[in-house]
């Protein structure tokens, strides 16, 4: 089955600083999706982006979605200490085969 | 309300031990899932149900035994516990998934951080 690639695995960062997060897969997806989990929580669903070269922004988090349609990005400009969580791509299997798969997770961690 | 309720959200038990995690929805979604989250943060999933119906089982050792009574209900039977079974399980829901495009996000429980000792 197709696999996402997330790198780096951990990050740590100045309060304030940028962080980007990358998954790369080696065959095409049909769609994207972000999660976060706070440090003790749960995986929480941030968004999904479907179409190539895809562009959506929620306040300070940015995705993007790769022309080819084989890779995604997540930046954070100017990170705060509520930034702090591990973030994960996550694709599915389309059709009927009903599996989201993760990447392995990017841990931020945010010095104030 | 809580969308989708797992319980119990701890559980220690010895080795050898069968236990039970139970999982409920109430978004009316027809696709549910569990997780198996280790200590290196890894999601990895288990199964997969659609309509009360198992369409992914995951190489997952038969000693886990899924059982959706309805759509709203997955829950987890674990047999004969290992120590290699601590984890922190998820339990999820989405709707739609596996139908192209119309996939939605998934929600996802509170887990259950299970410690075999």
């Amino acid at each position: 089955g197709q696999q996402v690639m997330q790198i780096p695995q951990y990050q740590h960062v100045q309060e304030g600083e940028d962080f980007t997060t990358y998954c790369n897969s080696s065959t095409t997806l049909s769609n994207i999706q972000w999660y976060k989990q706070r440090p003790g929580g749960h995986p929480v669903f941030l968004i999904q982006l479907v179409k190539s070269g895809e562009v959506k922004k929620q306040k300070r988090l940015t995705f993007q979605f790769g022309e080819a349609k084989k890779n995604s990005s997540l930046h954070i400009t100017a990170t705060q200490t509520t930034d702090v969580g591990t973030y994960f791509c996550a694709e599915n299997s389309g059709g009927s085969n009903y599996k989201l798969t993760f990447g392995k997770g990017t841990l931020l961690t945010v010095n104030p | 309300d809580t969308a989708v309720s797992q319980t119990p959200k701890y559980l220690v038990t010895q080795m050898g031990n069968d236990k039970s995690i139970k999982c409920e929805q109430n978004l009316g979604h027809d696709t549910m899932y569990w997780y198996k989250q280790d200590s290196k943060k890894f999601l990895k999933i288990m199964f997969s149900y659609n309509n009360k119906e198992l369409i992914i089982n995951e190489t997952v050792p038969n000693r886990f035994s899924p059982k959706s009574p309805d759509k709203a209900h997955l829950n987890l039977h674990i047999n004969s516990l290992e120590l290699g079974d601590s984890a922190v399980y998820f339990c999820a829901s989405s709707q739609g998934l596996g139908r192209g495009l119309m996939n939605t996000e998934a929600f996802f429980g509170q887990g259950t951080r299970l410690t075999v000792v």
